[in-house]
């Protein structure tokens, strides 16, 4: 059965911290992606990734950079964390270039900056 | 860019009545997508549509698509309260990699 794992499914930070969030599939999947989900605005496009070292912007980057070293391995990083970015964050991986192809996701981090 | 929008927000309904959520977008897509996410969970997908496709079923799921009107439902028949849930329609427009979420449809089904 196809597996997303994301490292955490709660935490807890401080404003100005670095923070890591950690995504591991084992699907061998090529698209991995992160979006943040907010109450009243759905699922927003953070970053994508397309291959190994490959990343590109999605509809929210500002205040997010994303490390993709290994293929089953996308992590993101909130570079000094803001009460703002407190959400639910969810990960998700994709088999090729999206030609019909669905994305299977992890269970989400819900995230609390302080 | 979020394209998709679902409808109602919110539908209540009690088991073994079906459920119909829409959605519609804006631009050309290759194919739409219906994904269910229940309670601080991650979305699990239901069923994909192709954009030359006009009805598809998978068990208690129809899901249409109208692409001259940008639209879609998705019914879920004889509903169960297995079934409470956050619904999201996602397109796959021509031109990237990501897909484009709505905002979804909560589902609740009482017994």
């Amino acid at each position: 059965d196809v597996k997303v794992t994301q490292s955490s499914r709660y935490l807890v930070k401080r404003t100005g911290e670095k923070v890591f969030l950690e995504c591991v599939q084992d699907m061998d999947h090529e698209n991995m992606f992160w979006y943040r989900q907010d109450p009243g605005l759905g699922l927003r496009l953070i970053y994508f990734s397309y291959d190994v070292k490959m990343k590109e912007k999605g509809d929210i980057p500002e205040g997010y950079s994303v490390s993709r070293e290994k293929k089953e391995r996308f992590s993101l990083i909130l570079e000094s964390a803001s009460t703002n970015q407190t959400s639910m964050y969810l990960c998700a991986s994709s088999p090729v270039t999206g030609i019909n192809q669905p994305q299977h996701f992890g269970d989400g981090t819900r995230l609390s900056i302080l | 860019s979020q394209q998709g929008e679902e409808d109602p927000q919110a539908l209540s309904i009690q088991e073994g009545e079906n459920a119909t959520m829409n959605c519609s977008y804006k631009t050309s897509i290759n194919n739409l997508q219906w994904y269910r996410q229940n309670s601080g969970r991650g979305l699990v997908h239901l069923i994909l549509i192709r954009s030359n496709e006009r009805e598809k079923h998978s068990g208690r799921l129809r899901v249409t698509l109208d692409t001259s009107k940008k639209s879609s439902s998705l019914l879920i028949t004889a509903s169960r309260a297995a079934d409470t849930a956050s619904y999201f329609c996602a397109t796959d427009p021509n031109s990237g990699y990501a897909l484009n979420f709505g905002k979804g449809t909560s589902l609740l089904v009482t017994p």
